[in-house]
């Protein structure tokens, strides 16, 4: 299963983009990239996900690069209540015999976003 | 919001009790996981289940055990606690066969034992 690095912590100010970039460099041809928040306390929560190029949804964008080997997420004008933990993760698409998905969370990078 | 559940959500416990610490999905899911986390540190995968009868170690080794007799619940016990099971489990769903693997999480249950 593929590793990822990323920042362990970041600061930010109310109403500015962050982007937190994540490496993994031996990502497999089966694996998508995936981000969780999780705040103090409680279980991750899915953001987003992406296989290539880029993904929008409501919360963030996820930009991915032709290589793969690493990816980004963009948090488009953070607030007070983005200040969390996020995690990328790389994890194994089912196979074909559906016993796949296993994923690895990484130390994550805390977000502190100030006013 | 996904339909996963956990109790309790906090338990204190003296050393050397059995607990058993529940988890239920009403969402269908067949795969299911217990991740267990300290604080300010990374989860880390303890047990997981592809389905009704499966069960399998995951990446960290944990005396706890599990059982997945029916698809929407995945209990987890410890036969007798101790300190170093102090920690946050964290129970997870996904959903089988789906293009990628998003998994959905419980609150947790934080547990401590004395």
């Amino acid at each position: 299963l593929a590793k990822t690095t990323q920042p362990i912590s970041m600061d930010s100010y109310e109403g500015q983009e962050v982007n937190i970039t994540c490496s993994h460099n031996n990502i497999a041809t089966n694996d998508y990239i995936t981000w969780y928040q999780q705040f103090p306390s409680q279980g991750p929560r899915f953001i987003i996900q992406g296989y290539k190029t880029k993904v929008t949804n409501e919360v963030a964008s996820l930009f991915i690069p032709a290589d793969r080997k690493s990816s980004t997420l963009s948090l488009p004008r953070v607030s007070l209540s983005d200040t969390a933990v996020y995690y990328c993760l790389v994890g194994d698409a089912p196979s074909n015999d559906n016993q796949g998905g296993k994923l690895i969370f990484g130390q994550g990078t805390e977000l502190s976003v100030k006013p | 919001e996904a339909d996963i559940y956990q109790t309790p959500r906090y338990l204190v416990i003296g050393t050397g009790k059995k607990i058993t610490l529940e988890c239920s999905q009403t969402m269908g899911h067949d795969k299911m996981y217990w991740y267990q986390q300290d604080p300010g540190m990374e989860l880390h995968l303890i047990h997981y289940s592809y389905g009704v009868n499966s069960t399998e170690k995951g990446d960290l080794s944990s005396e706890s055990t599990v059982s997945r007799i029916r698809t929407e619940h995945f209990p987890l016990t410890l036969e007798s606690a101790r300190p170093s099971h102090t920690s946050q489990y964290l129970c997870a769903s996904s959903e089988q066969g789906a293009v990628s693997d998003t998994q959905y999480f419980g609150p947790g249950t934080r547990l401590t034992v004395l």
